[in-house]
Order: structure tokens, then C-alpha cells, then sequence
């Protein structure tokens, strides 16, 4: 069966400080790969999406950034972090299927960063 | 551009009542739509999908939802509301490779 490893759940970085956020699923090849952001009363911000190794759509201008180094790894970065990018980050994967993903997404558990 | 509007931010309902969670869609074309529900500080899980063929779909945990294309609704329906249900509920549209999520709606079961 597919599984989906978000770490680390919890994060206090300070403002300024680097961020890496790692995604792993296992049990499938060739996921679209997402990151979502939940802040407070925003709901589900989509961040980042990947259809394929070195493949990274951006959906919101911002200081952070992702990569896929293998094809059911994903990772969100930041070289400098602000107080705005605290919040609840999910990562999710869905099976590519045909030209329109019109599967479910997957979800992981989150990871909650806090920027003081 | 695709979106999606939850219009009630937070509902609260007695236990045993039931429940109607509202979602309109804006998609150009045919719509995949989904209603995933989130317990607090956990990931989120698929309650019920549509893509196509009868417009009452049935879910998980006694949901159901039923897909209007002339009211471009996709609402969220249990006819008999448990506490376990608390939790907040998003409504998704699908649109090239990605979802795109509502603002959520966060429901308050009361004993």
C-alpha cells in the first residue's frame, strides 16, 4: 500500500533562519507531488505542485521554493525565513492519470512551523 | 480562473441533527469535485468524489453530496450529525493536474 512521510511535524525557527521540509512516499512511481500551506482561517493554499523529477510549478510569488530530487521525494526550502511563513504545510500525492489529474489526493500528516 | 467558495465559514448543529455544508464551483468545463474532512492538526481525508454519471454521490461516515450543474453546487449532506463529526470540511474542484480548495467550513457538534 502507498504511504506518505512528512517531517519534521513541528518547527520553531527563528525569522531569518533556513527551512527544509521533507516529503517521501513509498508504495507508488510517478506521483504528482503537491505542497499546501494552511494558515489560520486561509484554508488550503496550494504552494507547489510536481509532475515529474526536476519538474516544479509555482502557484504564489514568495521566498519559498521546492525540488524534487527523486521521483517520490519533495522537499520545500527557504533561504530566509519571515513571520508570514508560519502555518500548518501539508504535503499530498495523487496518481497521474492521463492528461487531467482527476484522482483523489493523498495526504500526509503536516508539519506546523512556527517563526518567531 | 477555477475557484471554489465555502460561504459558511463555521457551523454548529446538535448532535442527531443534520447537516448541510455548502460549496459553488467557478469551472469552465466538466467539474471534478471532492469534499475531504480534516481533524485538527491531522492531514486531510477523502469523504466523497464526482466525476461524472449519477449527481448523489455517497461517501464515507454516511456523507453524501450531490453535484448541481445548474447552481454550480457540490453540497455536503448527513442526515444525522455524530459528535465525532467535528472537524473542519473542505470542498475541491480538480483542474489540470491540481485541486483547488475552498476557504473550509469549520463544524461545532454539540451534545
Amino acid at each position: 500500500s502507498q504511504t506518505i512521510h512528512q517531517w519534521p511535524a513541528t518547527l520553531v525557527q527563528p525569522v531569518g533562519s533556513p527551512l527544509s521540509l521533507e516529503c517521501t512516499v513509498e508504495g507508488t512511481s510517478n506521483p504528482n507531488l503537491y505542497w499546501y500551506r494552511q494558515a489560520a482561517g486561509r484554508g488550503l493554499q496550494l504552494l507547489f505542485y510536481s509532475v515529474g523529477i526536476g519538474q516544479i510549478s509555482s502557484e504564489v510569488p514568495q521566498n519559498l521554493s521546492a525540488s524534487r530530487p527523486q521521483d517520490r521525494q519533495f522537499i520545500l526550502s527557504s533561504k530566509k525565513l519571515l513571520l508570514s511563513d508560519s502555518g500548518f504545510y501539508l504535503c499530498a500525492w495523487s496518481r497521474r492519470a492521463g492528461k487531467r489529474n482527476t484522482g483523489e489526493l493523498f495526504f500526509g500528516e503536516g508539519s506546523r512551523l512556527t517563526v518567531l | 480562473a477555477q475557484s471554489v467558495t465555502q460561504p459558511d465559514i463555521h457551523i454548529t448543529v446538535s448532535e442527531g441533527a443534520s447537516l448541510e455544508l455548502r460549496c459553488n464551483y467557478s469551472y469552465g468545463a466538466t467539474p471534478y469535485l471532492f469534499w475531504y474532512v480534516q481533524s485538527p492538526g491531522q492531514g486531510l481525508q477523502l469523504l466523497l468524489k464526482y466525476f461524472s454519471g449519477d449527481t448523489l454521490v455517497q461517501g464515507i461516515k454516511g456523507f453524501e453530496a450531490e453535484f448541481k450543474r445548474s447552481q454550480s453546487s457540490f453540497n455536503l449532506r448527513k442526515p444525522s450529525v455524530h459528535w465525532s463529526d467535528a472537524a473542519e470540511y473542505f470542498c475541491a474542484v480538480g483542474a489540470a493536474d491540481k485541486l483547488i480548495f475552498g476557504t473550509g467550513t469549520r463544524l461545532q457538534v454539540f451534545p
